[in-house]
């Protein structure tokens, strides 16, 4: 069956540090790749998105990079502040990404990041 | 406030009671999502409305879950004769091109 994984619940590092969050799948070939950021009693929100046939997308202080061949993506915030301490959320899409599957995302558990001042 | 609007944020009902979430999505998605989410887990895909039809159902959605979208505006899940396990976030998503999610309604069942 289909698993994604983040790579650990919890996160701590220090500000103005790179956190790197890491999303490994198995028994999955993804259309495309989702991060979202989910606050405490807050709904997800949308990040970045990256296709199957892109390596590296950036927006900001986020960079996101899929590797097809591992199974995995990594996601990193440079120059991390404590604004950015949240749930971080991958969410894959499946291999329809043009049929009526659109939008019918399977999330990993998040990983909850804390940057200390 | 990404303009997806969900109502009730809470509820808390007695086991065996049905309940009732609504959802209004942004004026110009067509597409409507919903999901739910446990403590500690992400987000599982329920069902799915482009406009008014309802494309896809999960395996998750038992014979007691049901959702509506008349007219292709608002979108109302209903959940009858509730358990404790489905307390959980209820999650809904608009969508043109990526998903908006609202605030979510979370339910605790008593």
């Amino acid at each position: 069956s289909q698993k994604i994984e983040q790579n650990s619940e919890a996160l701590n590092i220090q500000e103005g540090k790179t956190a790197t969050l890491t999303c490994n799948y198995t028994n999955y070939s993804p259309a495309y790749l989702q991060w979202y950021r989910q606050d405490p009693g807050r709904g997800p929100v949308f990040l970045l998105l990256i296709r199957e046939n892109e390596k590296e997308k950036r927006k900001e202080r986020l960079k996101v990079t899929f590797d097809t061949t591992l199974k995995q993506s990594l996601f990193h915030i440079t120059a991390s502040q404590p604004a950015d301490s949240a749930t971080y959320l991958c969410a894959l899409h499946p291999p329809n990404a043009g049929g009526t599957s659109y939008g019918k995302l399977t999330f990993g558990q998040g990983t909850i990041l804390t940057v200390h001042p | 406030d990404t303009g997806v609007s969900q109502n009730p944020r809470h509820k808390i009902t007695k086991r065996g009671q049905n309940v009732t979430f609504r959802c209004d999505p942004i004026s110009e998605h067509n597409r409507l999502y919903w999901y739910r989410q446990t403590l500690g887990q992400g987000p599982e895909f329920l069902t799915y409305f482009q406009n008014e039809a309802q494309l896809e159902k999960s395996r998750l959605l038992s014979d007691r879950f049901s959702a509506e979208r008349p007219k292709g505006s608002f979108s109302t899940l209903e959940i009858q004769r509730t358990e404790q396990g489905d307390s959980a976030m209820y999650l809904c998503a608009s969508a043109k091109g990526e998903l908006f999610f609202g605030e979510g309604s979370r339910l605790t069942v008593l």
